[in-house]
């Protein structure tokens, strides 16, 4: 299958900073999707992006798919902002998914 | 939201008893996943369905068996209850591009 790597494992943030999420695959792909999975544990639809970019309020992505990329950024982040936030990608028709960036914003 | 519902939400069993975990979406969505979530795996999937009666294995269907007779429901069966398939398991849809995830069932086998 398509192996995903997200970068960083972990990352404390102080409430009102900003963050880069990477998400990096290893072949050609159908469709990206970025989640967000919430301290519930519900997984949380954050874009579908399968290249270049959009924006949804304080969050954007950017695919870069001749590269094997995307990034998620998350500017001015609050403490809502906590979860893991997962990367996963569609080859065939499963979606395969990375391990997450766990994120923490401490107030 | 797919309008996707789990049930049970939270089950624990025994060793060697045959446990049937429900999906049901409301979207008419023509795809349906099973994964499987454990710590430092992310999620895999286990089946995934692709129409009524049309089901596929995915990265790890060994101990698991799918259903689907109707477009809204899909099932998933472990014949044989392990301590290894002790896991966070969701169900997700999609209409062939972005898929939706349901809410969740933790299973404890015991």
């Amino acid at each position: 299958g398509i192996q995903v790597e997200q970068s960083p494992p972990d990352l404390i943030l102080q409430e009102g900073a900003n963050s880069t999420l990477r998400c990096n695959f290893s072949d050609s792909v159908n469709n990206l999707q970025w989640f967000h999975q919430n301290p519930w544990g519900q997984l949380i639809n954050l874009f579908y992006i399968p290249s270049g970019t959009k924006q949804n309020g304080r969050l954007s992505a950017t695919t870069v798919a001749t590269e094997r990329y995307s990034l998620l950024y998350i500017s001015s982040s609050q403490t809502t902002d906590s979860g893991v936030y997962f990367c996963a990608v569609t080859g065939a028709n499963n979606l395969f998914f990375g391990t997450g960036t766990r994120l923490t914003v401490i107030p | 939201d797919a309008g996707i519902t789990q049930s049970p939400r939270h089950k624990v069993t025994e060793t060697g008893t045959p446990v049937t975990l429900r999906c049901h979406q409301t979207e008419n969505h023509r795809y349906m996943y099973w994964y499987r979530q454990d710590p430092g795996h992310g999620l895999r999937l286990i089946h995934y369905s692709y129409g009524v009666k049309d089901t596929d294995k995915g990265e790890v269907s060994d101990g698991y068996s799918v259903s689907r007779s109707k477009t809204e429901d899909f099932l998933l069966t472990l014949e044989s209850a392990t301590s290894s398939q002790t896991s966070v398991y969701f169900c997700a849809t999609s209409d062939g591009y972005e898929q939706y995830f349901g809410p969740g069932t933790r299973l404890t086998v015991t």
